[in-house]
């Protein structure tokens, strides 16, 4: 069974407005949560991340927000450049196996111009 | 500085084949992870490296599969006797500790003939 869904295969945004990438997941002991871009041919890179405590977490145009009651992040890209065009997981860890992260299957992001 | 290096980068064997994977991951970074990535999928955890401590080896798929890290660095996973179900992106990962993001190498693609 899948603990971490990403239900868009892909997403295509004009350059300049936003991007909104969704995750759900089902497991309610995952307490830490993180967004990966991967680039074709290398290795994902790491974006931004948040912990349960918080229900946001901002780094320049990256945000991230938790929605702990409906199970749901969302990482918002804000304005959208081309170079954002990648493929973008989402992750996740639990209290009880706190290196162990369950990765989804990733969102492919289109930047138009 | 260096990130996480792996070689080779691409491999191609025949069915039957034993093949050895190479990671050498950032220096000081204790905890190394090995993943594997199949088309379409996101990553999937194989075998876990924290320090001196025993690896966790939960992950791997069978008893073909088995990885080691010498010196609490460079890391090599061996895949004895590969099916073509073993085809797939193997990638590498390091951290500096637990519950930090991980930082990945770019992978070696795995084709099994």
């Amino acid at each position: 069974d899948q603990q971490v869904k990403q239900n868009s295969p892909s997403l295509s945004v004009q350059e300049g407005r936003i991007s909104i990438l969704n995750c759900d997941y089902t497991n309610s002991m995952f307490d830490y949560f993180l967004w990966y871009k991967k680039y074709p041919a290398e290795g994902p890179t790491f974006l931004i991340s948040i912990s349960s405590i918080k229900d946001k977490n901002e780094d320049g145009r990256f945000t991230v927000f938790l929605n702990k009651s409906a199970k749901h992040l969302s990482l918002h890209i804000v304005p959208s450049q081309p170079g954002d065009s990648a493929v973008y997981f989402c992750a996740a860890s639990a209290r009880d196996s706190n290196y162990q992260l369950i990765w989804g299957a990733g969102t492919k992001l289109i930047i138009k111009p | 500085g260096a990130g996480v290096s792996q070689s080779p980068s691409n491999k191609v064997t025949e069915k039957g084949k034993d093949v050895e994977l190479r990671c050498d991951p950032i220096s000081g970074h204790t905890a190394l992870y090995w993943y594997r990535q199949s088309l379409g999928q996101g990553l999937e955890f194989l075998i876990y490296f924290q320090g001196n401590s025993a690896p966790d080896k939960s992950g791997l798929p069978s008893d073909r599969f088995s990885a080691e890290r010498t010196g609490g660095s460079v890391s090599t996973l061996t895949i004895q006797r590969t099916q073509q179900e073993d085809s797939a992106v193997y990638l590498c990962a390091s951290s500096p500790g637990v519950r930090q993001p991980q930082h990945f190498g770019d992978g070696t693609r795995l084709s099994i003939l």
